[in-house]
């Protein structure tokens, strides 16, 4: 079945210094989410990109979608310790909700 | 308040039992999913449904079954022929028209 690369796994990161995640596949995408889990938490959206090169911004956080639409980047810039948590992406490769596959994630801790 | 319950919480159940945990939500979403989280690990989907009285198997339907009578509510048992029960398990629901899901806050299962 159709797979979706996360990295890195796990990131420790200074507080204040730069985070980014990236999320790789193999065939074009529909569209892509990007999730955060709190630790104990539920995942929540965060933003969906849906056209290729598409740059989305949140604050401190830069969301890229790739020109050919098979890759995507979260980049968050001076992180806080508010910061920490899992993100993932979900890949959405055409049709349904149903055909969304989520990443493994990345684990983010931050250092006061 | 708008939004997706699950319940229980935790649950511990014996091996050979069968055990149904129940998802409700009031944001009248048509869609409905179920996925499971293991530690390190993305979210896999078990079920899902688009509208009442239909659904369809996730990646990992096995050992696990659905029933969507009402389109508030989605439960899922997790039966005997489920090998490996233990993990945290999480509704979603989303509007057929978008693609943003909303998570309730989990169940966390563990067989003994």
């Amino acid at each position: 079945g159709q797979q979706v690369m996360q990295i890195p796994q796990y990131q420790h990161v200074q507080e204040g210094e730069d985070f980014t995640t990236y999320c790789n596949s193999s065939t074009t995408l529909s569209n892509i989410q990007w999730y955060k889990q709190r630790p104990g938490g539920h995942p929540v959206f965060l933003i969906q990109l849906v056209k290729s090169g598409e740059v989305k911004k949140q604050k401190r956080l830069t969301f890229q979608f790739g020109e050919a639409k098979k890759n995507s980047s979260l980049h968050i810039t001076a992180t806080q310790t508010t910061d920490v948590g899992t993100y993932f992406c979900a890949a959405n490769y055409g049709g349904s909700q149903g055909n969304l596959i989520f990443g493994k994630g990345t684990k983010l801790s931050v250092k006061p | 308040d708008g939004g997706i319950t699950q319940s229980p919480k935790y649950l511990f159940r014996k091996e050979g039992q069968n055990v149904t945990l129940s998802c409700e939500q009031n944001l009248n979403h048509d869609a409905m999913y179920w996925y499971r989280q293991d530690p390190g690990q993305g979210l896999r989907l078990i079920y899902y449904s688009q509208i009442v009285n239909d659904f369809q198997k996730g990646d990992i339907a096995e050992g696990y079954s659905v029933s969507r009578e009402k389109k508030e509510s989605f439960p899922l048992t997790v039966t005997s022929a489920q090998k490996n029960p233990t993990a945290f398990y999480l509704c979603a629901s989303s509007m057929r028209s978008t693609g943003e899901l909303f998570f309730g806050e989990g169940s966390r299962l563990t067989v003994l």
